[in-house]
């Protein structure tokens, strides 16, 4: 079983739509979340960073933390054709580098 | 404000000639930084990462080595690069803390022919 499981889509929703999208982990030390944003080309991009369960809300984008189910999502609300990009989940124990998944293929359509 | 920068941006090489990439950090000092290949289709391997001026740590065995000479200075190489060698090259920087949040530099993509 990997640390970190990402359905690697591709996702495709039509303008307006609310995203979700998750990963799950197996290793329950891990302590700090992320979601990071890559355009095709790219490096990523920092988009939410989290160390507790719950919402966390930025604009359009709540990133929401369930430790009890292992469980982390990304919602985007009113997607847009520029949020088209690959979204990648990351996480933490604290003390090693960064897990991440390998991410998920957004495609938002006009 | 901080800036990571990373070239060449892309790059053309022959199986078996040597490689060398560049990633220098500006606006912090004593980074951790790391090194990450992302082939195609697939996610984020992380190769080497550095705490300090010579500290590496290497997570993947491969022809690949990184050398960091200078705080905000890590350099990734090879000796003969393979055809698997092909992929998009980041370097990242974080914090101190390995739970910082890392940030990305603009990569370089690499074709081994």
């Amino acid at each position: 079983q990997k640390e970190v499981e990402q359905d690697p889509g591709p996702l495709s929703v039509p303008e307006g739509a609310i995203v979700s999208l998750n990963c799950t982990y197996s290793n329950s030390a891990f302590q700090y979340f992320m979601w990071y944003r890559q355009y095709s080309r790219k490096g990523p991009e920092l988009l939410m960073y989290t160390y507790s369960s719950g919402n966390k809300e930025d604009g359009r984008f709540t990133a929401q933390v369930d430790k009890s189910s292992k469980y982390i999502s990304l919602f985007i609300r009113d997607s847009q054709p520029s949020d088209s990009a690959t979204y990648l989940c990351a996480m933490s124990i604290g003390n090693t580098p960064l897990v991440f998944g390998k991410g998920t293929r957004l495609s938002v359509i006009a | 404000s901080q800036t990571i920068h990373q070239w060449p941006a892309t790059l053309v090489q022959p199986v078996g000639s040597p490689l060398s990439l560049e990633c220098t950090v500006e606006g912090t000092s004593n980074p951790n930084l790391y090194w990450y290949r992302q082939a195609a289709g697939r996610g984020l391997q992380l190769l080497f990462y550095s705490v300090g001026i010579g500290q590496i740590s290497s997570e993947v065995p491969q022809n690949l080595s990184a050398s960091r000479p200078q705080d905000r200075q890590f350099i990734l190489s090879s000796k003969k690069l393979l055809l698997s060698d092909s992929g998009f090259y980041l370097c990242a920087w974080s914090g101190q803390g390995y739970a910082d949040t890392q940030y990305f530099g603009p990569g370089t993509r690499l074709t081994v022919l």
